[in-house]
């Protein structure tokens, strides 16, 4: 089981960025999908949720700003992050479900002018 | 939402000591689930439904507890055991995390 992350980096408040997790060794159509964040020095924060058959659940601080999807023909999780702001800066993880057994690296998102 | 306290915040100990850090939660869960995180790395799952014990993860781990009270133990500390311990439920929307029990060896 591999979770590789990619689309991070530095965004001005306010803008968008879209981070994607590529899922390799799994049948990735059959589980669902998970987005935690962990700001620096911080601990860890749930984002959102994507089952298998695509419903969403998402933390309140994130809902109406982020959407959480995937492409299961391309082994695929994404995050559409809008409306950026400084709070959102954190290295973000996917991670698969039920308990998160596996995690990917992380991806740096920053948020500054 | 479920606010999960653990303690302690951090503490330390002795090769072959055991550890022992708790989790209680703000209304009953069905399960908890305990991971591991190292400095500069991603974390690691050590225990899932309350008290089973990962793939690769050592025998000296363990899970306990039910309701509101939940713990991880070590049983004999190693130097590889120091670390960051995060619990975790998810018995009802949102998931949320504990927030974190610094584990330094002596």
């Amino acid at each position: 089981v591999q979770l590789v992350e990619s689309g991070g980096g530095l965004v001005q408040p306010g803008k968008s960025l879209k981070l994607s997790c590529s899922a390799s060794g799994f049948t990735f159509s059959s589980y669902g999908m998970h987005w935690i964040r962990q700001a620096p020095g911080k601990g860890l924060d749930w984002v959102a949720y994507i089952s298998s058959s695509s419903g969403t659940v998402y933390a309140d601080a994130v809902k109406g700003r982020f959407t959480i999807s995937r492409d299961n023909a391309k082994n695929t999780l994404y995050l559409q992050l809008n409306s950026l702001k400084s709070e959102d800066t954190a290295i973000y993880y996917c991670a698969r479900s039920v308990g998160l057994d596996y995690w990917g690296q992380g991806v740096m998102v920053t948020v500054s002018s | 939402e479920i606010v999960l306290t653990q303690s302690p915040t951090t503490t330390a100990a002795s090769p072959g000591e055991k550890v022992t850090i708790t989790c209680l939660a703000s209304s009953s869960v069905s399960n908890m689930y305990w991971y591991q995180q190292k400095s500069g790395a991603s974390p690691k799952l050590l225990i899932y439904s309350t008290s089973s014990l990962a793939s690769g993860v050592p025998d000296r781990f363990s899970g306990s507890g039910s309701g509101t009270s939940y713990s991880l133990t070590i049983n004999t500390m190693e130097a590889e055991d120091a670390a960051t311990y995060y619990c975790q439920q998810w018995s009802s929307n949102p998931l949320t995390f504990g927030s974190g029990t610094k584990l330094e060896i002596k």
